[in-house]
């Protein structure tokens, strides 16, 4: 398996473009969700998804955007870079049922200018 | 809000054993305590739980007080790949089907460097 997988790596956005970080896994995991991570700090939750077609806001929604039309994939789409949103994301999946381990992505590393 | 508290950062010698603490005196009685870390940039990756019982895995051990307000990891013999961000974390146990009860909250972690 290669587990959660994120692209891309990098990226460098000007304010205002809008992208889509990508976020598959192929473990057939029901529950994935974003994370964001800025300097010094913990991970903090932007969004999350416990099925496909069911998605919900976390603790930092605003600016990002999600849909879940397949198990495996949970795009985050950035609507209007800003460069507030500058920081390092995560995905993350956990199995059905109990979840007692989430499994997490390499991350991305984005830059807004 | 994170429901824990650690300390900021720790020193532990190689080959020693590291000892993080982490206090979560608000605990529920259906919440299980979880530790993950998180290696330089890299995604956190999970160690172990429990509920009230200690538990030992191949990475760590996991030491819980009786009243379940505090509780230790233990890495018996740290390396210096060990070295990272340690995050502990309350939460309710699974199935989730909805809500956010699935959701970890990571609070800031402890620092743990392991030295030569």
């Amino acid at each position: 398996n290669a587990g959660v997988t994120q692209t891309p790596k990098f990226q460098v956005l000007k304010t205002g473009q809008s992208m889509t970080l990508q976020c598959a896994q192929d473990m057939n995991h029901e529950y994935m969700s974003w994370y964001r991570q800025d300097p010094g700090m913990g991970l903090r939750l932007i969004h999350y998804s416990v099925g496909a077609g069911i998605t919900d806001q976390g603790e930092v929604p605003n600016g990002y955007n999600v849909s879940r039309s397949t198990t495996e994939d949970f795009p985050l789409r950035l609507l209007s870079a800003a460069p507030s949103q500058t920081s390092v994301y995560f995905c993350a999946s956990s199995r059905p049922g109990l979840s007692y381990e989430q499994y997490f992505g390499p991350g991305t590393r984005l830059t807004v200018t | 809000d994170a429901k824990t508290t650690q300390p900021t950062s720790m020193d532990c010698a190689e080959g020693r054993a590291a000892n993080l603490p982490c206090n979560h005196s608000t605990i529920s009685g259906n919440e299980y305590v979880y530790w993950y870390r998180q290696i330089h940039s890299q995604g956190p990756q999970y160690i172990i739980h429990g509920l009230k019982n200690n538990e030992t895995n191949e990475m760590a051990s996991l030491i819980i007080t009786e009243d379940r307000k505090s509780s230790t990891l233990i890495l018996p013999h740290a390396t210096l790949r060990d070295t990272a961000v340690y995050y502990c974390i309350v939460r309710v146990a699974g199935p989730f089907y909805g809500g956010s009860q699935g959701n970890l909250i990571f609070g800031k972690g402890t620092k743990l460097s392991v030295k030569p």
